[in-house]
């Protein structure tokens, strides 16, 4: 099974600030690399897949970077409705998750 | 629009049996695969499995084979997730997602298993 870490576990920081959230295979994935938003009480949300390709309506301030083992989602400037937990997953070799970085004021 | 939508929530006791279900519109049924993700209480996610409803091909998380079954009715576009016997442990909240990339989420089932 493909282990994905996360780091950090938590990241603290202000709005307006940006943020920038690793994620790590334990093996190669390619580019097949998906990062979800979820904010509490609710469902996840695709934010990125292909390791850099934002889906439908997410902001351009939402990038993913990243090939092989690591990958990296940068968010510029962030907004209030920003603090949530995000988890990247990859989906070369079944479906696995990182354990999730949660992002707090 | 593609909509995932799920049954409500469910109390069980354990060693009873539960079928969930996910109803998806806004697209070609079979031609994608629906997957189901567990969320156990404030925990991550973990992919259960997956089914391609055009052949009914199904692939499982070795940690849940044989603990579910995933199924499809292609003539209502829903795919169910099954338990024979539930535990305590069943509790979590169960998510279907469209594709491997889960590119579109339910809103999540809460199962509760307690007796």
């Amino acid at each position: 099974e493909i282990v994905m870490t996360q780091s950090p576990a938590t990241l603290s920081v202000s709005p307006g600030e940006r943020a920038t959230l690793s994620c790590r295979a334990s093996q190669s994935v390619s580019n097949n690399l998906a990062w979800h938003q979820q904010k509490p009480g609710q469902a996840p949300r695709l934010l990125i897949y292909g390791a850099s390709t934002r889906a439908t309506g997410v902001p351009a301030r939402f990038s993913g970077s990243g090939s092989g083992t690591e990958f990296t989602l940068t968010i510029s400037s962030l907004q209030s409705e920003d603090f949530a937990i995000y988890y990247c997953q990859q989906y070369n070799d079944w479906y696995t998750f990182g354990q999730g970085t949660k992002l707090e004021i | 629009e593609v909509q995932l939508v799920q049954s409500g929530a469910e109390v069980k006791k354990p060693g009873e049996s539960l079928k969930i279900s996910c109803k998806t519109s806004g697209y070609n049924f079979i031609d994608y695969w629906i997957g189901w993700v567990r969320q156990m209480p404030g925990k991550g996610l973990e992919y259960m499995g997956i089914i391609f409803p055009g052949d009914s091909t199904t692939k499982y998380n070795p940690s849940f084979q044989g603990q579910v079954t995933i199924s499809v009715d292609k003539s209502i576009s829903t795919v169910y997730l099954q338990w024979r016997s539930l535990k305590a442990s069943d509790t979590a909240i169960y998510y279907c997602a469209r594709r491997a990339s889960a590119e579109y989420w339910g809103q999540g089932t809460l199962v509760t298993v307690s007796s």
